[in-house]
């Protein structure tokens, strides 16, 4: 069964300080993965994507990493702001037109 | 500005009335997605449609219609035959349906009274 996980559910960390959020799937065949971030009451936006061949990317203080082997993506924010409060999704797009997995996400707060 | 846009913002409904939830882009994207996103669940799809005219269910479509007139614009309605339709409604386009990345509209947020 194709099912994408993701862990913690919730997350507290104080302003300044690293955090990373875990993405676990188990689908197959596997085409890319991408990270979403959503604010409170508003849709998600794309932050990142990794594809099979990549290991690690950044957007600034964002670092996806991706292991196709264990099936396991990581989501690395450094130096945290307020302004990353948010609803972080994992999604994982299956070869095929409209096969896309989405975790059910890890709530972030920032605290100052 | 190009974009997605919904509305309304908040949508309240009495139990056997059916509503109707606006989805617009004007970025010129052949697919449109109509998301359920429910508290501890991840985005659940409801319809989508790859081209003008058509469209197709999915992995929640009953209690659902959707239309696709125009390439802009791809309203969904809620129907009484719902039976749990409080929720948070996303829309989302694509440059066409292989297309990897999803535009996301800001959400209506539907609640039955």
């Amino acid at each position: 069964k194709n099912q994408v996980e993701q862990s913690p559910q919730s997350l507290i960390i104080l302003e300044g300080k690293n955090c990373t959020l875990q993405c676990n799937y188990t689908v197959s065949p596997f085409s890319n993965l991408r990270w979403y971030k959503q604010d409170t009451g508003r849709g998600p936006v794309s932050l990142t994507i990794m594809t099979f061949s990549e290991n690690t990317k950044s957007n600034g203080r964002y670092t996806a990493t991706l292991d196709a082997d264990t099936k396991q993506s990581s989501l690395h924010i450094t130096a945290s702001q307020l302004s990353d409060s948010a609803s972080y999704i994992c999604v994982v797009r299956v070869g095929g037109a409209n096969n896309l997995f989405f975790g059910t996400g890890t709530r972030l707060t920032v605290i100052p | 500005d190009g974009g997605i846009t919904q509305s309304p913002k908040y949508l309240f409904r009495k139990e056997g009335q059916n509503v109707t939830l606006s989805c617009e882009q004007n970025l010129n994207h052949d697919a449109m997605y109509w998301y359920r996103q429910d508290p501890g669940q991840g985005l659940r799809l409801i319809y989508y449609s790859q081209i003008v005219n058509d469209f197709q269910k999915g992995d929640i479509a009953e209690g659902y219609s959707v239309s696709r007139e125009k390439k802009e614009s791809f309203p969904l309605t809620v129907t009484s035959a719902q039976k749990n339709p409080t929720a948070f409604y996303l829309c989302a386009s694509t440059r066409h349906i292989n297309y990897n990345e999803q535009f996301f509209g800001p959400g209506t947020r539907l609640t039955v009274l």
